[in-house]
């Protein structure tokens, strides 16, 4: 199986200022992973993925970086806006296909 | 290109009965996945369609059941509903697993 947790369920960031968060899995052979945002009511929205073949992924204002020797994945967002406020959620793909979710960790940009 | 579509978006039923819900993936995608989602457990695996065949199956009861047509559209049927089958239900479509997953807005879903 698989576990997924996200380390803090809150975290507020001013607006600018970059914002990190964390996410950690248990299975040793996930060999995907990805990042949603979700809005209030509406679904998870796809932020950025990675493989297990690399250790880096950058997109716009997000980068992924994933240390598979501790099993530890995080998201970063720079210049946090208000419009980033939502629920973050890293999804990890097992090795039956199927996708194990964390909790998701609730981000509140502050004006 | 269309997301994916979930209809209906709210639901209100009572315990006892039956629901069907209905989920049309982004063209292309022949992978349908659906979720429960609650504020206690978070993002549950429901099931995975592919090509008009279940994959993969989470741990539900078998009260929760689904289908998926060969235009990979997907339904999925709750029956002898609980108070605890409140939730929202995702679904989220796919070239196949191991690409990412689209999802859409959801149904509510409320058990009086």
């Amino acid at each position: 199986g698989e576990s997924v947790g996200l380390h803090l369920p809150t975290l507020s960031v001013q607006e600018g200022d970059n914002s990190i968060i964390n996410c950690a899995y248990s299975n040793s052979a996930s060999d995907y992973f990805i990042w949603y945002k979700q809005e209030s009511g509406k679904g998870p929205q796809f932020i950025i993925d990675i493989r297990s073949n690399m250790d880096k992924r950058q997109g716009q204002r997000v980068t992924v970086l994933l240390n598979k020797t501790v099993k530890h994945l995080s998201l970063q967002i720079a210049a946090t806006q208000p419009g980033d406020s939502a629920v973050y959620f890293c999804a990890v793909l097992n090795t039956g296909n199927q996708f194990y979710f964390g909790t998701g960790t609730s981000l509140t940009v502050i004006p | 290109k269309a997301g994916v579509t979930q209809t209906p978006r709210y639901l209100i039923k009572t315990r006892g009965q039956q629901v069907t819900l209905s989920c049309s993936p982004i063209s292309g995608h022949r992978s349908v996945s659906w979720y429960q989602q609650t504020p206690g457990q978070g993002l549950q695996f429901l099931f995975e369609y592919f090509s008009e065949t279940q994959r993969n199956k989470g741990n539900f009861p078998g009260r929760f059941s689904g289908r998926q047509f060969s235009n990979s559209r997907s339904e999925m049927n709750v029956s002898t509903l609980e108070l605890g089958d409140s939730a929202l239900y995702l679904c989220a479509s796919s070239l196949d697993p191991v690409y990412p997953q689209h999802f859409g807005d959801g149904t509510r879903l409320s058990i009086l």
